[in-house]
């Protein structure tokens, strides 16, 4: 199995703050790579697949990038909306999920 | 506009089984991947298996082989989930969610649209 890491497992953060989310993978998972924002109660929403193309209706302060095996999500100007958790999953091979990383009000 | 839309919450004893149910709308139902992915209280995602309808074969993670049966039924556009031996760790809410189809299968698929999710309680 291909082993997903991310980091901060939580971190706090203020409105209009710029705030970066590092996914990892085990092995090379060729930009097959999604993100997902989770508020309480709710499913998951897709908000970037293939490393770094934003889905229709994602505001453009959300983007991802990677080098290597690192996957990155930043999030420019934080807003009061974008206080969830945050997962990412590799589809390259029998897809799986990182930990999670809540972002919390400071 | 894609929707799926789930069978009600279950509590269930030990021991026994339940099965979930995905209705779809929206989209063609038969090449969508529909997958199953669950989350405990407090916990992650975890994926458990999923199917392309078209192709009939599901694929699982191997932690549930065995244990859980996916199906679908075209006539009716609808996705399933079937649990046995299900133990106080199963409790959770399972979410049915349509993947997007690289062209490899149901493993390697990622979600654009999610049900609503069913919470299943074990518990005797």
């Amino acid at each position: 199995d291909i082993q997903m890491t991310q980091s901060p497992s939580t971190l706090s953060a203020s409105v209009g703050d710029r705030v970066t989310i590092t996914c990892r993978a085990s092995k090379n998972i060729r930009n097959y790579l999604a993100w997902y924002q989770q508020k309480p109660g709710e499913a998951p929403k897709l908000l970037i697949s293939k490393a770094s193309t934003l889905e229709g209706g994602v505001p453009s302060r959300f983007s991802g990038s990677n080098s290597g095996t690192e996957y990155t999500l930043t999030i420019n100007s934080l807003q009061p909306e974008d206080f969830a958790t945050y997962y990412c999953q590799q589809y390259y091979m029998y897809l799986t999920f990182g930990p999670g990383t809540k972002v919390n009000i400071k | 506009q894609v929707q799926l839309v789930q069978s009600g919450a279950e509590v269930k004893h030990p021991g026994s089984s339940v099965k979930v149910s995905c209705r779809v709308s929206g989209g063609t139902f038969t090449t969508s991947a529909i997958s199953w992915v669950r989350q405990a209280p407090g916990q992650g995602l975890e994926w458990m298996g999923g199917i392309i309808p078209v192709l009939r074969t599901p694929n699982y993670a191997q932690k549930f082989q065995g244990r859980v049966t996916i199906t679908a039924d075209d006539s009716t556009s609808t996705g399933y989930l079937e649990m046995t031996s299900l133990t106080s760790e199963d409790t959770a809410v399972y979410y049915c969610a349509r993947g997007v189809d690289r062209g490899v299968g149901a493993s390697t698929v990622h979600f654009d649209h999610w049900g609503q999710g069913t919470l299943v309680t074990v518990s005797s």
